[in-house]
């Protein structure tokens, strides 16, 4: 069984710019969520998408966005990237439900210069 | 509102000794906890969870963790540390809401296992 894929692995852009970075999760799992990891941050709650609606957002901007597929594909975009920005974006699936936890991708690295 | 925190930024310890990283849990109603590692430049790895029942709780790679109630700790332990166990880990809670359903977890901000051959 396929896991949590994500793309690109890595990302470089300018500031001002805008990113989009790609997630398809396990089959099978119908929620997403994203997250930010910044250096000597931990992990940043952004987004769940579970059937194609969003459900929850964490404390962030609303240059950040994202959207999810009838496949249940989703994808984050980063609109007037700025340097802070610069972080590991991790996607990770699961089924609806309290009992069950994440299977995580591996990440895009997104270099804001 | 749910959370978890890590005291420790960083463990050190010797392979071949036992290895605790720690976990305590402030919830609203019923637990449900999780511990994740999470190797250089990589996504999180699922380790274990506890959602009710026994307070052992045994996972991968030979760790377990110990749910406390009335300690409200949730702390990961393995009887003998390998130089392979070096990374980061994290604990995590569900939080609440969604006609009861759980969504987001929420966790803490990581613990640095470092252990020295």
């Amino acid at each position: 069984e396929a896991g949590v894929t994500q793309s690109p692995t890595h990302l470089i852009k300018t500031r001002g710019q805008q990113a989009t970075l790609r997630c398809s999760p396990i089959s099978g799992h119908t929620s997403v969520y994203w997250y930010q990891q910044a250096l000597g941050l931990g992990l940043q709650f952004l987004l769940w998408y579970d059937e194609g609606e969003e459900r929850n957002r964490g404390n962030f901007p609303p240059r950040f966005s994202g959207r999810q597929f009838p496949n249940y594909s989703s994808e984050l975009n980063v609109n007037a990237l700025e340097l802070e920005d610069s972080a590991l974006y991790l996607c990770a699936s699961s089924p609806l439900g309290y009992l069950y936890g994440y299977t995580f991708g591996s990440g895009t690295r997104l270099t804001v210069v | 509102a749910q959370s978890v925190a890590q005291p420790e930024d960083q463990v050190n310890v010797a392979e071949g000794n036992p290895l605790t990283v720690k976990c305590t849990y402030s919830v609203s109603g019923n637990p449900y906890l999780f511990w994740y590692v999470q190797y250089p430049n990589r996504g999180l790895q699922f380790l274990l969870k506890y959602i009710t029942g026994d307070n052992l709780v045994k996972g991968s790679y030979g760790f377990e963790a110990e749910f406390n109630k009335s300690q409200t700790s949730f702390h990961l332990k393995k009887p003998s540390a390998l130089v392979s166990d070096s990374a980061l880990y994290f604990c995590a809670v569900r939080d609440g809401g969604y006609g009861g359903a759980t969504n987001k977890l929420i966790f803490g901000t990581g613990t640095l296992l470092a252990v020295q051959p």
